[in-house]
């Protein structure tokens, strides 16, 4: 299967302050890119998907100016967490999708995740 | 939107044994069906999938069967092993647009 790298794994920071967590697909290009956060003993939940070049698409219920997604490249996105507040602490998890139809259009290959801890 | 159920929540089995994990879902158009295996503190690892136009698929001790008619789909896993506790999850997809079940915490005891 395909790898997707996260970093970091973990981190903590203080309330207010901002944190970004980096996804990167390592061996092939992610035309789209998603990022769930995960709370204890509970399911993924979506918060917004990403096509290459373009503006994030966030589901319903997430900030998108706290929850700021950057996705420049075909192997790179970004989840910048902005004035960050205990609220926020979870396990943050992107995923990365690549191919055409007939050629792994619908797989998602997740990353490690990232523990958040706001204190 | 999609809806997807997932049971039974928690399953403890004894080594060697069959688990099943049975899923629903409620949007027709939903044509790809993936099962997840996530550890403690480890992103979800894409174990099996399943397009729609297919009633079963095999990979070694682990395959899945899907009803389209009835919008069911269930994961078996046989000759279970301790490395096989963790969390699955089932999903249904259609493109740009998967939901997760619940999840079902697995439990093979030696």
């Amino acid at each position: 299967g395909a790898v997707v790298s996260q970093h970091p794994s973990w981190v903590i920071c203080k309330s207010g302050t901002s944190v970004k967590i980096e996804c990167r697909s390592l061996d092939f290009q992610a035309t789209t890119m998603f990022w769930y956060r995960q709370f204890p003993k509970q399911s993924l939940m979506l918060m917004a998907t990403s096509n290459e070049g373009s503006k994030a698409t966030y589901e319903q219920g997430v900030e998108k100016d706290k929850f700021l997604i950057n996705h420049a490249s075909l192997t790179l996105s970004t989840l910048t967490v902005t004035s960050a507040h205990p609220e926020d602490s979870s396990f943050y998890i992107c995923s990365a999708r690549g191919g055409t139809i007939g050629r792994g259009l619908y797989e998602q290959y997740f990353g490690p995740g990232t523990r958040l801890t706001v204190t | 939107g999609e809806n997807v159920e997932q049971h039974p929540s928690t399953l403890s089995v004894q080594e060697g044994d069959s688990a099943v994990i049975k899923c629903t879902y409620s949007d027709s158009a939903s044509n790809y069906f993936p099962w997840y295996k996530q550890e403690l503190g480890k992103g979800p690892q894409l174990i099996i999938d399943i397009r729609s136009n297919v009633g079963e698929k095999k990979d070694q001790r682990i395959a899945v069967t899907l009803n389209k008619t009835a919008k069911h789909f269930s994961l078996h896993i046989t000759e279970t092993q301790p490395e096989d506790s963790a969390v699955y999850f089932c999903a249904a997809s259609r493109v740009n647009d998967m939901r997760f079940g619940a999840g079902t915490r697995l439990t093979v005891k030696p």
